[in-house]
């Protein structure tokens, strides 16, 4: 039973301009959102967090939204960097274990 | 800061063979996750580990089992490889079990291929 999902599998964005990325969750007993970035041959990587007692958090580039009462999130990214281009999972947590989305390829095209 | 090692990198075993797979934390982390992602999907949570005990599980048979080490290193084993076992494994650490406010560091993963 999937409580997280993602229901875009890819995104294509231009670079400079902003990418989108949309998770929905079940349970409503997590307290933490996450977002991990994937490259190839690589493990995910930490991007950016919020505690279920916000409705945003930003971190340079990124932002982070939540919406509880329709227990959705998104990342936004600004601008939107060849480099970005990744799979990003967003994971949600009550406690000691991540539950992950199945993840949204984003390309930025030049 | 030395982050999360993982090896082997790759691994081929047949079905019913066993498996083991090793992880070093990251320098200051006391808390050690292993994941399972599968090809197409995201990341499965296996269990935890922190202080050398399990801390919790995720929806896997007892076939998989794991060790904390005092150094905080790790390992994962699994016996009676089935071929639905083909995936990476991931290890990851924290500096607590909570890992909403101490997010996980996760190490490259090894790839295991079970024929």
């Amino acid at each position: 039973d999937q409580q997280v999902k993602q229901n875009s599998p890819s995104l294509s964005v231009q670079e400079g301009r902003i990418s989108i990325l949309n998770c929905d969750y079940t349970n409503s007993m997590f307290d933490y959102f996450l977002w991990y970035k994937k490259y190839p041959a690589e493990g995910p990587t930490f991007l950016i967090s919020i505690s279920s007692i916000k409705d945003k958090n930003e971190d340079g580039r990124f932002t982070v939204f939540l919406n509880k009462s329709a227990k959705h999130l998104s990342l936004h990214i600004v601008p939107s960097q060849p480099g970005d281009s990744a799979v990003y999972f967003c994971a949600a947590t009550a406690g000691y274990a991540l539950n992950f989305g199945k993840g949204t390829s984003l390309l930025v095209t030049p | 800061e030395t982050g999360v090692t993982q090896s082997p990198t790759h691994l081929i075993k047949t079905r019913g063979q066993q498996v083991t797979l090793r992880c070093s934390s990251q320098s200051g982390h006391n808390t050690v996750s292993w994941y399972q992602q599968a090809l197409g999907q995201g990341p499965q949570f296996i269990f935890q580990y922190y202080r050398e005990e399990e801390n919790g599980r995720g929806n896997f048979p007892p076939r998989f089992s794991g060790l904390q080490f005092p150094n905080y290193s790790s390992e994962l084993n699994v016996n009676a490889l089935e071929l639905d076992d083909s995936a990476l494994y991931l290890c990851a650490s924290s500096r607590s079990d909570r890992v909403g406010n101490s997010p996980l560091h996760f190490g490259n993963g090894t790839r295991l291929t079970v024929t």
